[in-house]
């Protein structure tokens, strides 16, 4: 079974500024991955970023990083330099188990002011 | 087409009326996924497809939900007798392959009020 907490119902940042949204999780797997998904309004779910557990080295796509405690199950996203297409719903989701479904958090809304 | 697609995109139906949602995978993709999401909630797992095989149905909410995929690719959802706690966005996903690293791609979903 996989728990999910996102402590923060919204967030807002400045364009060009960075922001963190933080994101805890628990599970019972050994072997797992976690995911970072955005949802803007447009309702379709679009892959930010995706970590090994078992790897120690932090992700990085672009403007997009982690920062992964795995001892404190802790997995936030860095966004760098925002830009008003940032803004959208972001979702924490680990991903492990014999069927691999992804179980998500309740979501972030991530606002960005020009 | 190049992604995942979902119709209805809105769908509207009266309590009681029964309702088929229709999810058209990636073409090859192997693994597919239903997920509910409640307004202002993240989206729970409702049932997962390996090719034609339902292998988890573990978060169908109740027997008047069904789900089917019988040549592998197109996926329905059946809702029996919807009751107004069905609203929600129904979002169907695919990946390539199984395995708990695969890429998701989502649909944009079926919005479904019950009135």
């Amino acid at each position: 079974a996989q728990t999910v907490t996102q402590s923060q119902p919204e967030m807002s940042v400045q364009e060009a500024e960075t922001v963190t949204l933080s994101c805890t999780y628990d599970t019972s797997e050994s072997d797992y991955y976690l995911f970072w998904y955005k949802q803007p309004p447009s309702r379709q779910m679009i892959l930010v970023i995706r970590q090994e557990a078992y790897k120690q080295q932090n992700a990085t796509e672009n403007r997009f990083s982690v920062n992964f405690q795995k001892a404190a199950k802790s997995f936030s996203l860095k966004i760098s330099d925002s830009q008003l297409g940032d803004a959208a719903m972001y979702f924490c989701a680990p991903r492990g188990g014999s069927n691999y479904k992804l179980t998500f958090g309740k979501g972030t809304l991530l606002t960005v002011n020009p | 087409g190049a992604g995942v697609s979902q119709s209805p995109r809105y769908k509207v139906a009266k309590r009681g009326q029964d309702v088929a949602l229709r999810c058209d995978p990636i073409s090859g993709h192997v693994s597919l996924f239903w997920y509910q999401q409640a307004l202002g909630q993240g989206p729970e797992f409702l049932t997962y497809f390996q090719n034609e095989a339902q292998l988890d149905k573990s978060g169908l909410p109740s027997d008047r939900f069904f789900a089917e995929r019988p040549e592998g690719s197109v996926s329905t959802l059946k809702i029996q007798r919807t009751q107004q706690e069905d609203s929600a966005v129904y979002l169907c996903a695919s990946s390539p392959r199984q395995g708990p690293s695969e890429k998701l791609f989502f649909g944009s979903g079926t919005q479904l009020s019950v009135l």
